[in-house]
């Protein structure tokens, strides 16, 4: 079946430090995969996403790698600052059949001062 | 432009109570889906819809029912509510493929809580 699996639970950081988020997937059929950034008591939010042909992509601050090999992605944020504390969500998408957006279990990131 | 609105915030059912979930919208987003997150848990999606008039099962739609008779509106139905459906929902709405990326947006959640 399709799942998408986080290693780590919870990540604590410095701020200033960069933060690595890891992700492994099962279903390589996928066509995107995405991050989502969730804080307390709200919805999640759209960070980046990596179509499945391509294995780096930047953005502001973000940088989200995929290896398909592996069936890893992750989400690398440069310069972590207090507001990046959050659980974040690693997703994939797929465009034919279903449809569906699945998430994975997630991981809380905390920035020490 | 408000997004995806849901109401209510916050809910208490008895067990064997009935509720409707109201997931609305003003993007004009085709998609629209329906998740539940239990707590320290990622989302599991219980129904979607791909447009007005259609509606499909996700991982998790026993005991819930949609519908979607317009582009706007996607409520989520609860018929005899059970304490295993005490959650976090969200709805949230996204572009066709092809057509403004993979972002689904979401809606701030609607606690539910059957005692």
């Amino acid at each position: 079946g399709e799942s998408v699996g986080l290693h780590l639970p919870t990540l604590s950081v410095q701020e200033g430090d960069n933060s690595i988020i890891n992700c492994a997937y099962s279903n390589s059929a996928s066509d995107y995969f995405i991050w989502y950034k969730q804080e307390s008591g709200k919805g999640p939010q759209f960070i980046i996403d990596i179509r499945s042909n391509m294995d780096k992509r930047q953005g502001q601050r973000v940088t989200v790698l995929l290896n398909k090999t592996v069936k890893h992605l992750s989400l690398q944020i440069a310069a972590t600052q207090p507001g990046d504390s959050a659980v974040y969500f690693c997703a994939e998408k797929y465009y034919g059949g279903a449809q569906k957006l699945v998430f994975g279990q997630g991981t809380r990131l905390t920035i020490n001062p | 432009n408000a997004g995806v609105t849901q109401t209510p915030k916050f809910r208490i059912l008895k067990i064997g109570q009935s509720m409707t979930l109201q997931c609305t919208q003003d993007m004009n987003h085709n998609y629209m889906y329906w998740y539940r997150q239990d707590p320290g848990m990622g989302l599991k999606l219980i129904y979607y819809s791909v447009g007005a008039g259609i509606t499909d099962k996700g991982e998790v739609p026993n005991g819930y029912n949609v519908s979607r008779s317009t582009t706007e509106d996607f409520p989520l139905r609860l018929e005899l509510a059970a304490p295993s459906q005490t959650s976090v929902y969200f709805c949230a709405s996204s572009y066709p493929p092809g057509q403004g990326g993979t972002e689904a947006f979401f809606g701030q959640g609607t606690r539910l809580t059957v005692v």
